[in-house]
């Protein structure tokens, strides 16, 4: 079935380090891939999203390239802040047995510190 | 836009009781609405599938018969936990399907505490 796999966290970083997530699925068919980020007490909030191969979703700073070759959804960001200390969850949708629903992986918990 | 709210942010009940969770799409209209439970520090799992004017659809594992979904209209889906148990508690989240697109935006979730 269809699955996404996430690196397992927490991630600590210094402010202003280079942040990377890996993210990788299994899926049949053409899923759209998305980020979704979660601050404490708080419900998912979309954060980027790519829809077909080679698409890049960008917003505040992070970026994601959907690498069909790979299978890949890797999230990046030049320059941490501690306003991103959060948990990050990648998720897929739309595969040919998978129409609305999203499947996510784990979560990573990204630590930043001053 | 693409705004969710759901009510209320937090309850805590006795064992026994029932509690309803409201989710409400505030400025765009959602056939499909989904609701979620989510564990300390673990992932969200899908428990229903919620669509306006039919049944939901519920995953495997979750009882129908505890946790009653209505979708009563485009913009408004209720969770009721009946017969409410301290293993009930946890984080409830919806999410509602914006039409003609593949996004689920989310609302910001309800944690349920039943002594």
């Amino acid at each position: 079935g269809d699955s996404v796999t996430q690196m397992e966290g927490p991630v600590t970083l210094s402010e202003e380090a280079f942040l990377t997530i890996n993210c990788t699925y299994t899926a049949t068919g053409y899923p759209s891939l998305f980020w979704y980020v979660q601050y404490p007490g708080e419900g998912l909030q979309l954060l980027l999203k790519a829809t077909k191969a080679d698409d890049k979703g960008s917003n505040k700073g992070f970026e994601a390239t959907y690498r069909k070759e790979t299978t890949s959804f890797h999230l990046e960001k030049g320059s941490v802040q501690v306003s991103d200390s959060a948990v990050y969850f990648c998720a897929l949708s739309g595969s040919s047995f998978n129409t609305d629903k999203l499947i996510f992986g784990t979560g990573t918990r990204l630590q930043v510190f001053p | 836009g693409a705004v969710v709210s759901q009510h209320p942010s937090w309850v805590i009940c006795k064992s026994g009781t029932s509690v309803k969770i409201e989710c409400r799409s505030l400025d765009f209209q959602a056939t499909t609405m989904f609701w979620y439970r989510q564990f300390p520090k673990q992932s969200l799992m899908l428990m229903a599938t919620s669509n306006e004017g039919s049944k939901a659809t519920y995953e495997q594992g979750v009882e129908k018969d505890k946790f009653l979904i209505n979708h009563a209209s485009l913009t408004l889906s209720t969770l009721t936990v009946t017969s409410a148990h301290p293993e009930d508690s946890s984080f409830y989240i919806c999410s509602a399907l914006r039409g003609g697109t593949d996004t689920q935006y989310f609302g910001p979730g309800t944690r349920l505490t039943v002594l």
